[in-house]
């Protein structure tokens, strides 16, 4: 079964830029993945960043974009600030369902 | 204002059934493919099961497929997760959330407890 990868953890100074990827142990991800993007704080539900790969939600800034880097769906937080500091999870569309990423931890330090 | 509110969690034994309901408002109901995603405590997001506007499509994850039954009911804006013989690692705050090839809008949660 093919597992969808993210870093576990990542640090990023504040005003700084960070890119988490979310790719597949096994092929490309590419557009036909509809990849996404969500954000969550401790006790919040999940909070929509970007969908079908760099659009953004209403409401989100535009220091979160999405793009296809590689092999690997991107999500770049520009100009990083202290309350980026959450967990970042992607998801991609498998044909037949989505698929989580194990979600990347973000330190803004 | 889209809103989707989740009820129905609870505490029930190892076994048993309950009834997830999830009632939308602010949108089109009967237009929008719609999801259940669960989290376990401290853990990751899962996805667990998809319906489109009509029903006619429907998935699930491996992990619940032949316990769980989604079903929706466009008349009354919402939808519906059935869960039978639950197990202790059904143990989540389950998420209805609205979209197709991802999750534009989600609800605030329902936990679910399964112990003994």
């Amino acid at each position: 079964q093919t597992v969808v990868t993210q870093e576990p953890s990542f640090s990023v100074s504040p005003g700084g830029t960070v890119t988490l990827t979310c790719g597949l142990s096994s092929g490309s991800v590419s557009t036909s993945y509809y990849p996404s993007w969500y954000q969550q704080t401790p006790g919040q539900p999940p909070r929509t960043l970007i969908h079908t790969t760099n659009t953004r939600s209403s409401g989100v800034p535009d220091r979160f974009s999405g793009s296809i880097l590689g092999n690997k769906a991107a999500l770049t937080i520009t100009g990083a600030q202290a309350d980026d500091e959450s967990d970042y999870y992607c998801a991609l569309f498998m044909g037949s369902g989505m698929v989580f990423g194990g979600g990347t931890k973000l330190t803004v330090l | 204002e889209v809103q989707l509110v989740e009820s129905g969690g609870g505490l029930v034994q190892p076994g048993g059934s309950l009834r997830l309901s999830c009632a939308a408002s602010g949108f089109t109901f009967n237009a929008y493919t719609m999801n259940w995603v669960r989290q376990a405590p401290g853990k990751g997001l899962e996805w667990i099961s998809y319906i489109s506007s009509s029903s006619g499509t429907i998935y699930y994850a491996d992990s619940v497929k032949g316990r769980f039954t989604i079903s929706r009911d466009n008349a009354k804006n919402s939808l519906y997760l059935q869960m039978n013989t639950l197990r202790a690692e059904d143990t989540a705050v389950y998420y209805c959330a609205r979209g197709t090839y991802g999750f534009g809008y989600w609800g605030q949660g329902t936990l679910v407890t399964v112990s003994s």
